[in-house]
């Protein structure tokens, strides 16, 4: 049973225009959630996180927005840049080694 | 200051023979975890280790152990390799008292043949 879900395998955004990518999870109790980057070849790079005491978290062209309620946060990208064509994977800590668990991962390509 | 660092970066290796990946964790960081990415999937918890003990473990058998050394630096070995070990293999060690926000290194590409 995944706990965290990315339901978009991919999404194709222009070159200046804004990328929303999205995640929803099971449960109720997570409570800090992180979004990480990976190019090919690569390892996951940390992007911004954000604590379930906030519903918005904003680190210059990356805005997380969180919805409790809806179990849900999403990842805006404003403006799209073409080196932000990668794969981003949503994440929160589990158990209690804080071991992540993440989404599947959706690809992102950021067209001219 | 130096991030996460991880060799070696590929390794092809046949079934049934043991495997050892090494991490050199970030200056500062005292908890490292190893994450195993199979292709389309997401990374996937094998375990952590915190002053040099296993401090929790993910649904892998026991054929997968780990070390951690008073520098922090840490090993994944992998016993009578399975051609479903073929992974990317990532290590990422998190600050003291910050534990949740996990750094990654460029991890091990494993073939199993």
């Amino acid at each position: 049973d995944q706990q965290v879900k990315q339901n978009s395998p991919s999404l194709s955004v222009q070159e200046g225009r804004i990328s929303i990518l999205n995640c929803d999870y099971t449960n109720s109790m997570f409570d800090y959630f992180l979004w990480y980057k990976k190019y090919p070849a690569e390892g996951p790079t940390f992007l911004i996180s954000i604590s379930s005491i906030k519903d918005k978290n904003e680190d210059g062209r990356f805005t997380v927005f969180l919805n409790k309620s809806a179990k849900h946060l999403s990842l805006h990208i404003v403006p799209s840049q073409p080196g932000d064509s990668a794969v981003y994977f949503c994440a929160t800590p589990t158990g209690t080694a804080s071991k992540l668990t993440f989404g599947t991962g959706t690809r992102l390509q950021v067209t001219l | 200051e130096t991030g996460v660092t991880q060799s070696p970066t590929h390794l092809i290796k046949t079934r049934g023979q043991q495997v050892t990946l090494r991490c050199s964790s970030q200056s500062g960081h005292n908890t490292v975890s190893w994450y195993q990415q199979a292709l389309g999937q997401g990374p996937q918890f094998i375990f952590q280790y915190y002053r040099e003990e296993e401090n929790g473990r993910g649904n892998f058998p026991p054929r997968f152990s780990g070390l951690q050394f008073p520098n922090y630096s840490s090993e994944l070995n992998v016993n009578a390799l399975e051609l479903d070990d073929s992974a990317l293999y990532l290590c990422a060690s998190s600050l003291v008292g910050a534990p949740d926000t996990q750094y990654f290194g460029p991890g091990t590409r494993l073939t199993v043949l």
